[in-house]
């Protein structure tokens, strides 16, 4: 069972706050990411991370932020909350290729809605 | 450019009954993996299947089976004798060499057997 967790599970704030996702794993992994899935289901990677102090902007823009201080953790930032930002954030990571993709383990995702 | 086609929406089927989920994928890499996911109510994601672009090798697990067909570009998962927990939605997804961050997902399936 993947021990990667997301806090908080379903969040509803007003428009014009900041708020942060928290993702967390204790598997040791390296690489963490972000996805993002709109009421249409579909997934978008929108940050990645390859360890501590790394960051990537995926291929959907995104008007957040992450950072990587810490391996285990992958904190999400919106600055600034827009009804657009209303989503789902799946968080997930995976253990360090070794030229073989290897599998994504995934958060329960955060349920943002934005008001 | 990498993309995944899920063309079936929504499914519903009785409880029982066979069913298969299409994906099509498309890729100017050699080198690939394909992904099954499947997403229950709940939200996580749970991984199902990893296959590589040199292996076309069906698999079978259990009531799940996959048929991967380079020549169609097609990685298609067949339930056996569906159940009610098979509920959920099944995503497909596809990344080229260098690791999982670049996952690509299908718009998913949603599969609802009903009892």
């Amino acid at each position: 069972e993947a021990d990667i967790y997301q806090t908080p599970r379903y969040l509803v704030i007003g428009t014009g706050k900041k708020i942060t996702l928290e993702c967390s794993q204790t598997m040791g992994h390296d690489k963490m990411y972000w996805y993002q899935q709109d009421p249409g289901m579909e997934l978008h990677l929108i940050h990645y991370s390859y360890g501590v102090n790394s960051t990537e902007k995926g291929d959907l823009s995104s008007e957040s932020t992450v950072s990587r201080i810490r391996t285990e953790h992958f904190p999400l930032t919106l600055e600034s909350a827009r009804p657009s930002h209303t989503s789902q954030y799946l968080c997930a990571s995976s253990e360090p290729g070794t030229g073989m993709n290897t599998e994504a383990f995934f958060g329960q995702g955060t349920r943002l809605t934005v008001v | 450019a990498q993309k995944v086609t899920q063309a079936q929406t929504e499914i519903s089927v009785v409880e029982k009954e066979d069913v298969t989920l299409d994906c099509v994928y498309e890729t100017r890499d050699t080198t690939y993996y394909l992904f099954w996911y499947k997403q229950p109510p709940s939200g996580e994601l749970v991984f199902l299947i990893r296959r590589n672009s040199f292996d076309e090798q069906n698999e079978i697990s259990g009531r799940y089976s996959w048929n991967f067909q380079k020549s169609t570009s097609s990685f298609n998962f067949t339930i056996t004798a569906s159940q009610v927990v098979d509920s959920a939605v099944y995503f497909c997804a596809l990344s080229e060499r260098g690791g999982s961050e670049k996952l690509v997902f299908g718009k998913g399936t949603k599969l609802t057997v009903n009892p």
